[in-house]
């Protein structure tokens, strides 16, 4: 099993609709989670982080659930910016050496 | 809005060469690291590096690599003896803690080895 697998891409969604992607993770250990976004040949940047509790910034919802080891990312209203690949992104062990393992990402195309 | 610098952002090199890639991490940041992203795959941890030492490395990260913080403010990737399989985008980020902190990248310096 990988250690972060999510949704095969690419998701086309025209404007305005919600969309969900889906993230889980291997080791039940996993302490930090994160959502990131990468555009083309871009660093990813930072979305958001995803708490026990779940989260909300805006038009993005994150839920974390740790019984099933699986990471949800929504986005409402879907706008032409959004596309983008989308990160899914665990520290195993929360240690103090902070390494990120990443997904491989879902690819998200929003139309007009 | 502080953020993560990277030079340069694109490097040729020939195969057998050294190679130096420069980060300039969050002024008050504690810990860095490297990432690579090979063309079409996902982004792989390499280092992390805290206190002047290496925390943790991952498998990539052999003999032929090595990490340095000369100064201040500069921390620095090294290849040995490229190879052509070292041919990707080596992102560096930075974070305030570790310990499942936010991790902020810079631009990424594309090393293309011929």
């Amino acid at each position: 099993r990988k250690e972060v697998e999510q949704d095969p891409g690419p998701f086309n969604v025209p404007e305005g609709a919600t969309v969900a992607f889906n993230c889980t993770y291997s080791n039940s250990a996993s302490q930090s989670f994160f959502w990131y976004r990468q555009d083309c040949r871009k660093e990813p940047k930072l979305l958001m982080s995803v708490y026990s509790s779940g989260n909300e910034d805006g038009r993005f919802t994150a839920q974390l659930n740790r019984a099933s080891q699986y990471i949800s990312l929504l986005i409402r209203d879907s706008k032409l910016s959004d596309s983008a690949t989308y990160l899914c992104v665990v520290n195993p062990l929360g240690n103090q050496g902070g390494k990120l393992i990443f997904g491989q990402g879902t690819e998200l195309s929003v139309k007009p | 809005e502080p953020e993560v610098t990277q030079t340069p952002s694109h490097q040729v090199t020939q195969m057998g060469q050294e190679v130096i890639l420069r980060c300039v991490p969050i002024s008050n940041h504690l810990y860095f690291y490297w990432y690579r992203q090979i063309l079409g795959q996902k982004v792989e941890f390499l280092v992390s590096f805290y206190n002047n030492e290496i925390s943790e490395k991952s498998e990539i990260f052999d003999d032929q690599f090595s990490v340095e913080r000369p100064d201040g403010s500069n921390f620095t990737l090294k290849i040995r003896s490229t190879k052509l399989e070292d041919s990707a985008m080596y992102f560096c980020a930075s974070s305030e803690t570790g310990m499942g902190y936010e991790q902020y990248f810079g631009p990424g310096t594309r090393l293309t080895v011929t």
